[in-house]
Parts: structure tokens; C-alpha cells; sequence
């Protein structure tokens, strides 16, 4: 099985920092790779998809880029909103793996 | 706009078992996969299962710790998709959520999730 190792565990970050998370997949996955963001009490909600591309409706500060096997999440200028906790997801294989998650607290 | 809610949720013991539902509307629910994906109390996503169209013969996937316990399935003339568990075991007390594949096959759209609680 492929796995989906998440970093870091948890972050707290400035609205003027620039925020990244990042997934390193034990094998390539070809760009099958998402991300989502979920809240408090609140079902998770797609915000990249084939590892760069951005959902309808989520904010360009957000974007996705790959380096190896290696898969970002940044977010550029962060808003109070953007707390949560992010995960990524590969579906690359026949059985798909979500990494741990990434709690991000905007202070 | 795209629902999916999902129901049949509940309280249940060790061994037995239980089939949620999830109705969906709002798209072409024949075009596209759907997954169902778990998340335990205080824990992260795990994905459980996922269904493809009837073009690629309705083939289902399974994650391995619920492989041989869970079915999934879909009803297109009901925009349906049900799973069916088993089994049951203590550790797979979860929240459901049920999604539809979207942008080439991602979980774009989720319901709300419906719980299940295994225990004696």
C-alpha cells in the first residue's frame, strides 16, 4: 500500500506568513494527489485536485505544486478563516490513503 | 446544487451488523464514482470503499480493514449508494461521510455523514 506522510502535525502561523504543508507519498503517484480542508464539526471540502489544480470556488491563495514525490499545500496571506485541519489524499492506487492531517492555527 | 445525505447510522453491537444509505441528487449520478470515507472520533480521513460507474462494470475497491466485512453498492435508478458492514467491530465507531467523484474522479462533493457506534 501506498502511504502518505503528512508534515507537520500541527502549525501556528501569521495572516502575513506564507503557510506550507507538505505530503511525501512512498512511491510516485502520478499527480493523483488532494487536498482538503476540514472544520470544526464540518465535512471536508476539496481544494486542489491533480496535485495543482484549484476546486471551483477555493480562493487563489491557496495552490499545489509536487517536487519528486513530494507534494505542497501553500497557502499565500492566510485568513482567520483558513483554520482547520488540512489532509491530503493519494488515488493513484487501487485502495487510496489520506496522510495524518495537518492542524492549522492562524493567529 | 449537489446533495448528499446519508442516513441508517447508528448504535450497534460487536458482530452485528449494518447498511447505511446515502441519497444523492443534484448531478448525473449514473457518471459518477462514489466512495464512502470515515473519520473515528478525535481522528483523521481513512477512506473505506469506492464504486465506479456501470461503464467499468460497477468495480468496487475496499480498504484492507474492511475488506471481506464491507459492500459497497449502488442503486442509478435511485441515486443510491449503500454500505453494507458486517462484522462489526468496535473499531470501526466512525463518522461516514459519503462522497461523489468529481473533477475526473476526486471526492469533490461530501454529505453531511451519518455516525455509527459499535459497542456492547
Amino acid at each position: 500500500d501506498i502511504q502518505m506522510t503528512q508534515s507537520p502535525a500541527s502549525l501556528s502561523a501569521s495572516l502575513e506568513e506564507i503557510v506550507t504543508i507538505t505530503c511525501k507519498a512512498s512511491q510516485g503517484i502520478d499527480d493523483y494527489l488532494s487536498w482538503y480542508q476540514q472544520k470544526p464539526g464540518k465535512s471536508p471540502q476539496l481544494l486542489i485536485y491533480d496535485a495543482t489544480s484549484l476546486a471551483d470556488g477555493v480562493p487563489s491563495r491557496f495552490s499545489g505544486s509536487r517536487s519528486g514525490t513530494q507534494y505542497s499545500l501553500k497557502i499565500s496571506r492566510p485568513q482567520v478563516d483558513d483554520s482547520g485541519i488540512y489532509y491530503c489524499l493519494q488515488s493513484y492506487s487501487t485502495t487510496w490513503t489520506f496522510g495524518g492531517g495537518t492542524k492549522l492555527e492562524l493567529k | 446544487a449537489v446533495q448528499l445525505v446519508e442516513s441508517g447510522g447508528g448504535l450497534v453491537q460487536p458482530k452485528e451488523s449494518l447498511k447505511i444509505s446515502c441519497a444523492a441528487s443534484g448531478f448525473t449520478f449514473s457518471n459518477a464514482a462514489m466512495y464512502w470515507v470515515r473519520q473515528a472520533p478525535g481522528k483523521g480521513l481513512e477512506w473505506v470503499a469506492r464504486i465506479r460507474t456501470k461503464p467499468n462494470n460497477y468495480a468496487t475497491y475496499y480498504a484492507d480493514s474492511v475488506k471481506g466485512r464491507f459492500t459497497i453498492s449502488r442503486d442509478d435508478s435511485k441515486s443510491m449508494v449503500y454500505l453494507q458492514m458486517d462484522n462489526l467491530k468496535t473499531e470501526d465507531t466512525a463518522m461516514y461521510y459519503c462522497t461523489a467523484g468529481d473533477y475526473g474522479g476526486y471526492p469533490g462533493d461530501w454529505g453531511q455523514g451519518v455516525m455509527v457506534t459499535v459497542s456492547s
